[in-house]
């Protein structure tokens, strides 16, 4: 089973910083990985599949980077609404998938 | 627009079984792609339970194998779940979602308390 890992645990930043989310897999996974943004009380949402192609309607401040066994999902400056867990996923194994914990990103 | 949503019942009693039914709108089931079952239990991450194809083909997350079914109605353009033998470890956010290249789009999500 692939295990994904993600650093850090908590990201503490403030609006208009750039936060770098990494994502890490115990064995490649080429370009099969997904990130999802999730708040409180909601579903998460798509927003990077295949490593690096942003989801429908996603903003471009979302970009995903990476291949193989390290990834990475950058915003390029928070907005008050990006303030949430972020969750990377690998399909390589498809259709059997697996999550990453989680990276929080909280107000500094 | 494919919209997902599940129902079920909010509460089930330790042993038994949970039961939940994802239905599909603005997209027929029967024309393809995999349906998924995701839950995620109060305060931590995610976890995927299984998918069904619109053939029947199902896969399990090995963990859950021997306690989960995953089934599929096109008539009713619904795919379920069912979960047996359930404890406190299985409450939890269940969520019924469309796996393709990512998982989208999701239901909104159901809770289920196992308690007696």
């Amino acid at each position: 089973e692939i295990v994904l890992t993600q650093s850090p645990a908590t990201l503490s930043l403030s609006p208009g910083e750039r936060a770098t989310l990494s994502c890490w897999a115990s064995q490649s996974v080429s370009t099969s990985l997904a990130w999802y943004q999730q708040k409180p009380g909601q579903a998460p949402r798509l927003l990077i599949y295949d490593a690096s192609k942003r989801g429908t309607g996603i903003p471009a401040r979302f970009s995903g980077s990476g291949s193989g066994t390290d990834f990475t999902l950058t915003i390029s400056s928070l907005e008050p609404e990006d303030f949430a867990v972020y969750y990377c996923q690998q399909r390589t194994n498809w259709p059997r998938i697996t999550f990453g914990p989680g990276t929080k990103v909280d107000v500094k | 627009q494919v919209q997902l949503q599940e129902s079920g019942p909010g509460l089930v009693k330790p042993s038994e079984t949970l039961s939940l039914t994802c239905t599909v709108s603005g997209y027929s089931i029967s024309s393809g792609y995999y349906w998924g079952w995701i839950r995620q239990p109060p305060g931590k991450g995610l976890e995927w339970i299984g998918s069904i194809y619109h053939s029947g083909t199902t896969y399990y997350n090995p963990s859950l194998k021997s306690r989960v079914s995953i089934s599929i109605d096109t008539s009713k353009n619904q795919f379920s779940l069912k979960l047996t033998s359930v404890t406190a470890a299985d409450t939890a956010v269940y969520y019924c979602a469309r796996p393709s290249t990512g998982l989208d789009p999701w239901g909104q999500g159901t809770l289920v308390t196992v308690s007696s």
